[in-house]
């Protein structure tokens, strides 16, 4: 089992929809990051969170600490928000970065 | 928000010769880099860990001798492909920050191997 859970790993919404992809973890962290990487390969950190909710324009990043999940969502998707979307894990033991297998989401106009 | 460059963006080699990727942080101090390798449809791997003023630190499984790590400034990492073959034509990807700031992840290199 991946020490970092993302699902779905294929997401095909209709333009306007509401979308959710989901993070879970089993190791001690220091931050937990979601990235977004599109096809040119580029990489954008979009939220780092240790704890709570994080607002970013259409995109909501949570945390359960407890629970260890987190999720993102993206509210009114659009065929721009077309990108795969990676979790990652910020080891609080080594520092460094452990990478959920991403979320390739397609947003159809 | 802190920039990562990194350099070339995409790069064709013979098989056989060297290719050196460059990786600055442009404004602010990186005593730590990492250094992804991606393959097509897959996750970032981490390759290793470039440490300012001292030796990488690799992951198992990655030659150091093939895969030269050089972090002489703290704006600067570079990564050298040695003896390049096609198998080694990936997306090469290096970053900085992650543990307790956000990361911050440069432009990517795309090597082909012919």
């Amino acid at each position: 089992k991946n020490e970092v859970e993302q699902s779905p790993q294929n997401l095909t919404a209709q333009e306007g929809e509401f979308i959710t992809i989901n993070c879970s973890y089993s190791v001690g962290i220091s931050a937990l990051h979601w990235l977004q990487q599109h096809p040119g390969g580029g990489i954008v950190s979009l939220f780092m969170l240790s704890s709570g909710k994080k607002k970013h324009g259409r995109l909501i990043a949570t945390i359960n600490i407890q629970e260890k999940h987190s999720s993102l969502h993206i509210t009114a998707s659009h065929p721009r928000d077309s990108a795969v979307y990676i979790c990652a894990a910020g080891s609080s033991n080594t520092g460094k970065l452990i990478f959920g297998q991403g979320t390739t989401l397609q947003v159809k106009p | 928000g802190a920039v990562v460059s990194q350099h070339p963006s995409w790069v064709i080699c013979k098989s056989g010769t060297s290719v050196k990727i460059e990786c600055r942080s442009l404004d602010f101090q990186a005593t730590t880099m990492f250094w992804y390798r991606q393959f097509p449809k897959q996750s970032l791997m981490l390759m290793a860990t470039s440490n300012e003023g001292s030796k990488a630190t690799y992951e198992q499984g990655v030659e150091k001798d093939k895969f030269l790590i050089n972090h002489a400034s703290l704006t600067l990492s570079t990564l050298t492909v040695t003896s390049a073959h096609p198998e080694d034509s990936s997306f090469y990807i290096c970053s900085a920050g992650g543990r307790h700031t956000e990361a911050f992840f440069g432009q990517g290199t795309r090597l082909t191997v012919v």
